[in-house]
C-alpha cells in the first residue's frame, strides 16, 4: 500500500505531556498538510510544507504545537504540555503541487 | 465564520434511489471544490471535484454541480447504495493563493435497504 500512513493510530496522554505523531506522505508527493478534526466538525487546517519548507501555519498552531519535516519526506508533528481541548483526530495529507490532497488514517489522541 | 457549510448534518435514503448533498461557500475567492468521503476511524477519501469554469462534473454514479451565482454546490448519487453510508464533506479552495482546502462540517448519509 503507497497511501499516506500515520502513526500511531490512537494515543492516550495525561494532560501536560508531551506527545508526537508521524506523518509518512505518498512517497513522490512534495506538499505535505497537518489537520485536525473535532467532534462534529469538518477538518480544520493547522499547517503545510512543501519539501522541507513549512510555507503556512494556521492560527489554531499554537506554541506548543511544532511541525517538522526534516529531509522533505517524512513528518512529525508534536504538541508540548497537552490540554485536553488537544483532544481530537489529527490528519495528515500529502499532494503533488497544484495537485489533490490524499489523507492519511489519522491519529486519534485523548487527553485526559 | 464558516466559509464552507454543510447545513444537514445527516441524511437517510433509500437504497436505489438518488442522494443528494449540499454546500454553500461565502468566500468568491475559492475557485476549486472537492467531496471527501469518511468512514468510521479512517481519514477522508477523495470522491469527486469541480473547477469554477465548469457547472457539472460527473464521474459514475456520482455527479457534482457548481452554481457559482448562488455560491452553492450540491453532489448526487445515483442510484444510492448502502456501502454509500459515510460522512460526506465539502471542500473548497482558492488554488492561486493557498493550499489549504476549507471543510464544511459534513453531512452523514445513511443508505437503508
Amino acid at each position: 500500500d503507497t497511501g499516506v500512513s500515520q502513526n500511531p493510530r490512537h494515543k492516550i496522554t495525561k494532560r501536560g505531556q508531551n506527545v508526537t505523531f508521524r506523518c509518512d506522505p505518498i512517497s513522490e508527493h512534495n506538499r505535505l498538510y497537518w489537520y485536525r478534526q473535532t467532534l462534529g466538525q469538518g477538518p480544520e487546517f493547522l499547517t503545510y510544507f512543501q519539501n522541507e519548507a513549512q510555507l503556512e501555519k494556521s492560527r489554531l498552531l499554537s506554541d506548543r504545537f511544532s511541525a517538522e519535516r526534516p529531509k522533505g519526506s517524512f513528518s512529525t508533528l508534536e504538541i508540548q504540555r497537552t490540554e485536553q481541548g488537544d483532544s481530537a483526530m489529527y490528519l495528515c495529507a500529502s499532494s503533488l503541487v497544484g495537485g489533490k490532497q490524499y489523507f492519511g488514517p489519522g491519529t486519534r489522541l485523548t487527553v485526559t | 465564520d464558516q466559509q464552507v457549510k454543510q447545513n444537514s448534518p445527516s441524511l437517510s435514503v433509500q437504497e436505489g434511489r438518488i442522494s443528494i448533498l449540499n454546500c454553500d461557500y461565502t468566500n468568491s475567492m475559492f475557485d476549486y471544490f472537492l467531496w471527501y468521503k469518511k468512514y468510521p476511524a479512517e481519514g477522508p477519501t477523495f470522491l469527486i471535484s469541480i473547477s469554477s469554469i465548469k457547472d457539472k462534473n460527473e464521474d459514475g454514479r456520482f455527479t457534482v454541480f457548481l452554481n457559482k451565482s448562488a455560491k452553492h454546490l450540491s453532489l448526487h448519487i445515483v442510484p444510492s447504495q448502502p456501502g454509500d453510508s459515510a460522512v460526506y464533506f465539502c471542500a473548497a479552495i482558492n488554488t492561486g493563493t493557498a493550499s489549504k482546502l476549507t471543510f464544511g462540517t459534513g453531512t452523514r448519509l445513511q443508505v437503508t435497504l
